[in-house]
């Protein structure tokens, strides 16, 4: 059982570069979150989907989008990368109420 | 005030001895509460759920709510140098979201 797969885990890009950040989770879970982790700042919501179709704000959504495709993959874009988005990037996914996240590997991002 | 804090340490603690993780929490209202391991350069593991108050044993682990207070606890028995991480205390409050405090360094001596 896989649980959160992230893709890719490395990545390195020029300021101004676009990418997407892959995600899937295959616990049938119903709810998906992209969080950022920089030193000294925890974890940051970025983004997160409460259910299929849905998507909603967290606290530092600037300069994110992100895509719901189905159930089990939630997708987050940078347009136009800037070096202040250097982090490291989670996906966490869980099955609804009360119960806890469960994270993916991460994904390490250096903006140039 | 912060939402969810907790003592960033390090927190230093010999083998064998019982390391004590704290967290307080500000939102009244909270009804879960998780404690997350993370190894550095890995991603936050789950290791504890707590619900109701009192204690919560798990192996080496005990989790300890207090509501009244706004007091969330791990302690961890008979330290082992692998249990040198970062502990995550997360909690849910009003319309189920989850806060993450930042972390506090464990260090256990060999």
């Amino acid at each position: 059982n896989a649980g959160v797969t992230q893709t890719p885990k490395f990545q390195v890009l020029k300021t101004g570069q676009s990418m997407t950040l892959q995600c899937a989770q295959d616990m049938n879970h119903n709810s998906m979150y992209w969080y950022r982790q920089d030193p000294g700042m925890g974890l940051r919501l970025i983004y997160y989907s409460a259910s299929e179709g849905t998507t909603d704000k967290g606290e530092v959504p600037n300069g994110y989008n992100v895509s719901r495709l189905n159930k089990r993959e939630f997708s987050l874009r940078l347009e136009s990368a800037a070096p202040s988005q250097t982090s490291v990037y989670f996906c966490a996914s869980r099955q609804g109420w009360g119960q806890p996240q469960h994270f993916g590997d991460g994904t390490r991002l250096s903006i140039l | 005030q912060k939402e969810v804090e907790q003592n960033s340490g390090p927190l230093s603690v010999p083998e064998g001895a019982i390391a004590s993780l704290n967290c307080t929490y500000s939102d009244r209202v909270s009804q879960s509460f998780f404690w997350y391991r993370q190894y550095s350069g890995k991603s936050p593991e789950l290791i504890m759920s707590i619900y109701s108050n009192g204690d919560k044993e798990d192996g080496r682990f005990t989790a300890q709510l207090n509501k009244a207070s706004q007091y969330v606890s791990l302690l961890i028995r008979d330290s082992q140098p692998s249990d040198s991480a970062t502990y995550l205390c997360a909690v849910r409050g009003r319309d189920d979201k989850i806060i993450f405090g930042k972390g506090t360094r464990l260090h256990i001596l060999p």
